[in-house]
């Protein structure tokens, strides 16, 4: 099956950097989605980006479908951004698998 | 983005007892929904494929007879933990897609089970 790998694993920023999380896959897929998963647990959709670049505010993604990896950046962070993040990946009509997440933990 | 409502948020039983939860697609149909399993500290782990109308497919290694899921119409699925015992302890999240295909999927707010 397909391999989801994320890196890194944990990450403390004071608040106000910028950081990149990064996303690698192990076979072509069509879907690509970033998560944020909040203390209660329940996962808010950050981007769905099979491909291309996206932006939200002070969040933007990258996926390059070809070399297989996806980038979330996160610019100016807060401390509402700590959290776990999540990529994952699929094919159409099939689950997504997930990678074992970024931990993000922001100070101020 | 579509909603997916899943109920309860969490839920405390006695060891031996049976919990239902159920997950709807509150704006859109799905043929399929997903159940996903996540231990503290960990990631989620896909439990079974649910399809609208016939039999949920099962990851290996989870129990088919310890949960039941039932998809009974194209905005529920129910996902039934049987005898729980405290190893079933966990936090359970269900998932859809809607018809036609489409990739994005969309997750419920997730079920907090504690088993005593």
């Amino acid at each position: 099956g397909i391999q989801v790998e994320q890196s890194p694993p944990d990450l403390i920023l004071q608040e106000g950097a910028n950081s990149t999380l990064r996303c690698n896959f192990s076979d072509s897929v069509n879907n690509l989605q970033w998560f944020h998963q909040n203390p209660w647990g329940q996962l808010i959709n950050l981007f769905y980006i099979p491909s291309g670049t996206k932006q939200n505010g002070r969040l933007s993604a990258t996926t390059v479908a070809t070399e297989r990896y996806s980038l979330l950046y996160i610019s100016s962070s807060q401390t509402t951004d700590s959290g776990v993040y999540f990529c994952a990946v699929g094919e159409a009509g099939t689950a997504l698998i997930f990678g074992k997440g970024t931990t993000l933990s922001v100070s101020s | 983005g579509a909603v997916v409502s899943q109920h309860p948020s969490w839920v405390i039983c006695k060891s031996g007892t049976s919990v239902k939860i159920e997950c709807r697609s509150l704006d859109f149909q799905a043929t399929t929904m997903f159940w996903y399993r996540q231990f503290p500290k960990q990631s989620l782990m896909l439990m079974a494929t649910s399809n609208e109308g016939s039999k949920a497919t099962y990851e290996q290694g989870v129990e088919k007879d310890k949960f039941l899921i039932n998809h009974a119409s194209l905005t529920l699925s129910t996902l039934t933990v049987t005898s729980a015992h405290p190893e079933d302890s966990s936090f359970y999240i269900c998932s859809a897609r809607a018809q036609g295909g489409a990739a994005e999927a969309f997750f419920g707010q997730g079920t907090r089970l504690t088993v005593v």
